[in-house]
């Protein structure tokens, strides 16, 4: 089946410095890729839907400035989270979808120092 | 307003036993629905999908129901084991393929 890749599972980073976590569909290419992130106990919350070659396109909320998407490839995206704060702190979830079917990456845990 | 919402919010039950979670939805246009399972610190993996069409689709001891009209779907477990405790998550695909999530039902199957 088709795998989506998500590194690195877990970060520690200090306060004020920027973390990228990447997303790979391995065996696929997927022109759209979605930003997920999930507080303890919390749902998934869609941050942000990454576009191959193009923009993403935030939620409403997002700070597109602090949460920067990278969909340079058909099977890469990347999320950076810049001067990362406590509050970052997170379960950062990723998927990419192949036709009706959606794949989820393992996840990265967050924790800003 | 689209949105999704499951019951149980979380479950306790003995090693061994059934039962079932619903899911209950607002989202129009209905695309497909789906149930993820999500243990703690991963990412959720899919269980089952469902079109409009179909009423009953199973995964070995899973087996979700939809129901369209009354926008109602449910998953059952049969004869729990320990590695069934998990959060399970109704996802349903609506317009301009936008994904809804429900809160999860979080089950704890114990010996």
């Amino acid at each position: 089946g088709a795998v989506v890749s998500q590194h690195p599972s877990w970060v520690i980073c200090k306060s004020g410095t920027s973390v990228k976590i990447e997303c790979r569909s391995l065996d696929f290419q997927a022109t759209t890729m979605f930003w997920y992130r999930q507080f303890p106990k919390q749902s998934l919350m869609l941050m942000a839907t990454s576009n191959e070659g193009s923009k993403a396109t935030y939620e409403q909320g997002v700070e597109k400035d602090k949460f920067l998407i990278n969909h340079a490839s058909l099977t890469l995206s990347t999320l950076t989270v810049t001067s990362a704060h406590p509050e970052d702190s997170s379960f950062y979830i990723c998927s990419a979808s192949r036709g009706v079917e959606a794949f989820f990456g393992q996840g990265t845990r967050l924790t800003v120092v | 307003k689209n949105q999704v919402e499951q019951s149980p919010q979380s479950l306790i039950i003995l090693e061994g036993k059934n039962c079932t979670l619903q899911c209950n939805y607002t989202v129009s246009p209905f695309s497909n629905l789906r149930w993820y399972k999500q243990d703690t610190g991963r990412g959720p993996v899919s269980l089952t999908i469902m079109t409009f069409s179909e009423n009953t689709k199973s995964n070995g001891r899973y087996t979700a129901t939809l129901d369209a009209d009354t926008k109602q779907s449910s998953l059952h477990i049969t004869a729990s084991q320990l590695s069934d405790s998990a959060s399970y998550i109704c996802v349903v695909k609506g317009p301009f393929n936008k994904f809804y999530f429900g809160s999860g039902t979080k089950l704890n199957v114990k010996p």
